[in-house]
């Protein structure tokens, strides 16, 4: 149980360009997620957190404009990268949970390559 | 603030050698604690965690971890490495901020198995 699924796994986009990426609990219903960014051999950052149906609560020095997150639905939210530029170059992560719940489950990843 | 160190960036054992990770954490109160492991190019695999209750936590593949409160450390502990424990770990501690509980990453530790 408690799995978590990123959508894509990889992608590859031209600079200027804007790009999604989908983060879906299969089998509870997330009412909390979060989306971090890792740089190559470095920590994981917390970007943004998200509760089901409210606007994004983004981390100090994350671009609100540039990172959209959606938390629409109890299984699905929402990253994306707007104007990407290579700096944006990054391996996404995302995770969730449920209410009651304090640990989080998290993706596998999703690797962004800006050209 | 809250913090996690990860006192060592890189470590070196030999196959069948024994392996000590080093946490510690800086909170005001007694956070949540999990280990997690992560292979080149892939998500992060859940190892142990700590929530409450006896300090000594097994987990996965062999691995625990103790939890000190006198030392806000959580250390992460095999009695014989695998060549296959090769990987980066990284240590987290769950908090409580701003209405939301979070994770602080520390910034991980790359294990490297001799055989």
């Amino acid at each position: 149980g408690a799995v978590v699924s990123q959508h894509p796994s990889w992608v590859i986009c031209k600079s200027g360009t804007s790009v999604k990426i989908e983060c879906r609990s299969l089998d509870f219903q997330a009412t909390t997620m979060f989306w971090y960014r890792q740089f190559p051999k470095q920590s994981l950052m917390l970007m943004a957190t998200s509760n089901e149906g409210s606007k994004a609560t983004y981390e100090q020095g994350v671009e609100k404009d540039k990172f959209l997150i959606n938390h629409a639905s109890l299984t699905l939210s929402t990253l994306t990268v707007t104007s990407a530029h290579p700096e944006d170059s990054s391996f996404y992560i995302c995770s969730a949970r449920t209410q009651g719940i304090r640990e989080q489950y998290f993706g596998p990843g999703t690797r962004l390559t800006v050209t | 603030a809250q913090s996690v160190t990860q006192p060592d960036i890189h470590i070196t054992v030999s196959e069948g050698a024994s392996l000590e990770l080093r946490c510690n954490y800086s909170y005001g109160a007694t956070p949540y604690l999990f280990w997690y492991v992560q292979s080149p190019g892939q998500g992060l695999q859940l190892l142990l965690k700590y929530f409450s209750g006896d300090t000594l936590v097994q987990g996965i593949k062999g691995f625990e971890a103790e939890f000190k409160r006198s030392q806000s450390s959580f250390n992460l502990r095999k009695p014989s490495v695998h060549w296959s424990d090769a990987a980066e770990y990284f240590c987290a501690v769950g908090i409580l901020t701003s209405g939301t509980y979070k994770y602080i990453f520390g910034t991980g530790t790359r294990l490297k198995v001799l055989a």
